[in-house]
């Protein structure tokens, strides 16, 4: 969804280098999130922000920080990369209307090779 | 935080009906249930969403029986360009929300 934007789409980069991906989305969306895609695994969760000021640990965030800077700018920082977080990282935005409508909608991923 | 279950690939011709279920035994009472699409190199997308009984958009439609342990995601006659992943999640209504993605269903359609 080109509402959704994520930076870099490709990264390649060495052991105990710090890394930071960025997500930007113009969908006015108050909810953010980062997820990482490993073959077989499906989607995991890392973190989540309800708003600026909220920030959530997601089913996997040890290794990784985020950072909420707006309410469009949502950036995950891996602090020393290690191989075991090669992956394709997908933010998503999703605007929570109190009901059922949740939808996500997705960027298109950064893909991640830590060497 | 309900957990899902997949079935990790399905084959299927044009034209024909697929039928996916995904297993979530212990779903919660306010959880709903959605299904995505994921082509390579792309984000998920949303397909349907839904809470109990059926629900049917343009492009699928959802059962969900009255035990809510399962769901089934229906694609009607569908075509080569509908070979991707499916995942289906449980969401939960509440303020702190929990996602978990599956590790989802491959379907290919054959010619």
């Amino acid at each position: 969804d080109a509402d959704v934007t994520q930076t870099p789409r490709n990264r390649i980069t060495k052991t105990g280098k710090r890394i930071m991906l960025e997500c930007s989305q113009t969908k006015g969306h108050d909810r953010m999130y980062w997820y990482r895609q490993d073959p077989g695994l499906g989607l995991r969760l890392i973190y989540y922000s309800f708003d600026v000021k909220d920030i959530n640990k997601g089913e996997i965030s040890d290794g990784y920080s985020v950072s909420r800077q707006a309410q469009a700018k949502f950036s995950l920082s891996l602090e020393s990369a290690i191989p075991n977080q090669t992956a394709l990282y997908f933010c998503a935005t999703s605007d929570f209307t109190g009901g059922a409508e949740d939808t996500q909608y997705f960027g298109p991923g950064t893909r991640l090779t830590v060497l | 935080l309900a957990k899902t279950t997949q079935p990790i690939s399905m084959d299927s011709y044009e034209g024909q009906e697929v039928n996916i279920t995904c297993s979530h035994n212990n779903i919660a009472t306010n959880d709903y249930i959605t299904w995505y699409q994921q082509f390579p190199s792309q984000g998920p997308r949303f397909i349907i969403q839904g809470y109990k009984t059926k629900v049917t958009n343009e492009v699928a439609s959802l059962f969900i029986p009255a035990d809510r342990k399962s769901s089934t995601l229906s694609l009607p006659r569908v075509s080569l360009s509908d070979t991707a992943v499916y995942y289906c999640l449980t969401i939960s209504s509440g303020s702190a929300r929990q996602l978990t993605f599956g590790s989802g269903t491959q379907l290919t359609v054959l010619p």
